[in-house]
């Protein structure tokens, strides 16, 4: 079945550490996007992709990175230059026809 | 800024009864979408509507255009229903297919 993987789904790390938050899709969609969600608050676009080798950042970039090496793939790494990284981050992919979502990594930073 | 407001923030049901969400948005779209969030987490599509209607089994949700807003209509509603539910809309204009979102409403269907 073609879909969303975002792996892995909960993830533990230091303060100050970086961290990679994976994501990858098997429907052959070009747009791919990274959300952050926080309790209380709506999706809020981090970055996304496109196309391949192309990416814009979004609303809340400041202290992320990504990549798209691939069409399958959008890794989201959270430098230690963000303030805040506690927070739900969920992957999505879409064509004209609508949009599909990841299950989401829960990050948390002690 | 371009919001999309939903209400209400929180509801809770009986089973059984007809439950509407209410969504409304300032400016001009090109496509709005219903989403349903389960407590782990993850993120189902349940419409994507530019005008008029649809139904998908229990579910049913309508668009009107000219007053920028959207219900989103549950019959014969189920403790299975309990999740949060996700307005969020493409602006006309907007680059690729960026989604903005509203804050959700939690909805809870007690037997």
């Amino acid at each position: 079945d073609g879909g969303i993987t975002q792996s892995p789904k909960y993830l533990f790390r230091k303060e100050g550490q970086n961290v990679t938050l994976s994501c990858e899709q098997n429907l052959n969609h070009d747009a791919m996007y990274w959300y952050r969600q926080d309790p209380g608050q709506g999706l809020r676009l981090i970055y996304y992709s496109q196309i391949v080798n192309d990416f814009q950042k979004g609303d809340i970039a400041e202290g992320y990175s990504v990549s798209r090496e691939k069409k399958e793939s959008f890794p989201l790494t959270v430098t230690s230059a963000q303030k805040n990284p506690t927070a739900f981050y969920l992957c999505a992919s879409s064509t004209f026809n609508g949009y599909t979502f990841g299950s989401g990594t829960r990050l948390t930073v002690v | 800024k371009n919001e999309v407001e939903q209400s209400p923030q929180n509801l809770t049901a009986q089973e059984g009864e007809f439950i509407t969400i209410n969504c409304s948005y300032s400016v001009g779209i090109s496509a709005l979408h219903w989403l349903q969030q389960h407590p782990g987490g993850g993120i189902v599509s349940l419409f994507m509507l530019s005008s008029g209607k649809k139904k998908h089994g229990r579910l049913i949700a309508t668009i009107n255009i000219q007053e920028k807003h959207s219900s989103l209509h549950i019959t014969a509603s189920h403790p299975r229903d309990s999740a949060v539910y996700i307005c969020a809309v493409i602006y006309s204009g907007a680059g690729s297919y960026q989604l903005t979102f509203g804050k959700g409403t939690k909805l809870s269907v007690i037997p």
